[in-house]
């Protein structure tokens, strides 16, 4: 079962942030917050990640809560391009075995409007 | 560039035959999976491998099998057993090591059975 949270759906328009929420109330101390997205009918395309501290990189910004429950996929400027299915994961940081494996659920139907 | 290829990136098959997907990576991964993929779900582990000779089974292998002779190469046969097959199929790799587990996907490979 997936160990986090996230909304079926959610509009934005072009041009704006999109802020997408992750609850993940039972991560443990040594989960990373992992955000992948999926363009309609492709594989999935790893955005960013985190384990405590903010994070930005040239996709977007990860920002995580201080107790780590939950967690904030911003892209600072959506673009049509950016339509597509977002999910947040939490994994474990020591990948032996099975646990390599990140746990996929239905994540968030991001819908960028002209 | 280095990545993962799928090939074929569709596929029909009769019931009753065995097809095989093609995953093969350049990225010196140790680690490889295949996922299945069904319309408005998430994904879920069929088998993984993590290193030359080696795989396990994930939550769904019944019906599939799998080889991994090369470090670059991991393919996934569908059997005739596997009642359910048309669904997208995705490859996967990542690195080894301590740390963040990134993956990365291939583009997909959509099987239909007619």
């Amino acid at each position: 079962d997936a160990k986090t949270t996230q909304p079926p759906s959610m509009d934005c328009a072009e041009g704006r942030a999109a802020n997408l929420p992750c609850n993940h109330s039972t991560i443990s101390g040594n989960e990373y917050v992992y955000w992948y997205r999926q363009i309609h009918s492709q594989g999935p395309q790893y955005i960013i990640h985190g384990l405590k501290n903010n994070e930005t990189n040239e996709m977007a910004s990860l920002i995580i809560t201080e107790d780590r429950k939950s967690s904030t996929l911003i892209l600072p400027h959506a673009t049509l391009r950016d339509t597509a299915v977002y999910y947040c994961i939490v994994g474990n940081m020591n990948y032996g075995g099975s646990q390599g494996n990140l746990i996929f659920g239905k994540g968030t139907k991001l819908s960028v409007k002209p | 560039d280095g990545g993962i290829t799928q090939s074929p990136k569709y596929l029909f098959r009769k019931e009753g035959q065995n097809v095989t997907l093609s995953c093969e990576q350049n990225l010196n991964h140790d680690a490889m999976y295949w996922y299945r993929q069904d319309p408005g779900q998430g994904l879920r582990l069929i088998y993984y491998s993590q290193i030359v000779n080696d795989f396990q089974k994930g939550d769904i292998a019944e019906g599939y099998s799998v080889s991994r002779e090369k470090k670059e190469s991991f393919p996934l046969t569908v059997t005739s057993a596997q009642k359910n097959p048309t669904a997208f199929y995705l490859c996967a790799s990542r690195r080894s090591g301590t740390g963040a587990n990134v993956l990365t996907f291939g583009a997909g490979s959509r099987l239909t059975v007619l």
